[in-house]
């Protein structure tokens, strides 16, 4: 079974700089996805940046970027120029590729407030 | 561009009572599923679908029923509410596999209260 873990269950940042949120993760697949997932207090759950692990170039999305490590088993999520409305619960999530029910594993999250 | 709808946003239930829980999408996607979240936790499947008519167990099932008649409709029944069952209810669908619609789309989210 595939497991999710992410190990900082808070962290914070002041307004600008620069945040890194881990996650690690267990499966014997060779082929799936990664996700990261944004849940401000709204809770409405807001996909951040995905990433297929086929692919071995880091996914980015504005300003945020992974690290993908797959032989690791790593995949952390890189926040620049850190502004107020990234404050939310960030949780990392794990799919396996075509061929399964395609449900997520995710991990327990990670609560990021951000400073001014 | 609605997405991925459900209603009630809350609800208190007494035990014993029953509801569903509604969910609709207009992506024409196949694959739909239900979550909870309870406090401090991350999300478990309680069921999915992955098309009309197929309908089959998550991770956490006991306490529920699915039906999936059309594409854009998932119902969640919970038919002897229990304390256990108070939680955050997510929603969510995706398309097919091996394109960018793998990314799973969610609902707001059903905040439901059993007392």
């Amino acid at each position: 079974a595939q497991t999710v873990t992410q190990s900082q269950p808070e962290m914070s940042v002041q307004e600008a700089e620069t945040v890194t949120l881990s996650c690690t993760y267990d499966t014997s697949e060779n082929n799936y996805y990664l996700f990261w997932y944004k849940q401000p207090p709204s809770r409405q759950m807001i996909l951040v940046i995905r990433q297929e692990a086929y692919k071995q170039q880091n996914a980015t999305e504005n300003r945020f970027s992974v690290n993908f490590q797959k032989a690791a088993k790593s995949f952390s999520l890189k926040i620049s120029d850190s502004q107020l409305g990234d404050t939310a619960m960030y949780f990392c999530a794990f799919m396996k590729h075509r061929g399964s029910q395609g449900n997520l594993i995710f991990g327990k999250g990670t609560k990021l407030s951000v400073k001014p | 561009n609605a997405g991925v709808t459900q209603t009630p946003k809350f609800r208190i239930l007494k035990i014993g009572q029953s509801m569903t829980l509604q969910c609709t999408q207009d992506m024409n996607h196949n694959y739909m599923y239900w979550y909870r979240q309870d406090p401090g936790m991350g999300l478990k499947l309680i069921y999915y679908s992955v098309g009309a008519g197929i309908t089959d167990k998550g991770e956490v099932p006991n306490g529920y029923n699915v039906s999936r008649s059309t594409t854009e409709d998932f119902p969640l029944r919970l038919e002897l509410a229990a304390p256990s069952q108070t939680s955050v209810y997510f929603c969510a669908s995706r398309g097919a596999s091996g394109t960018q619609e793998e990314t799973q789309y969610f609902g707001p989210g059903t905040r439901l209260l059993v007392l």
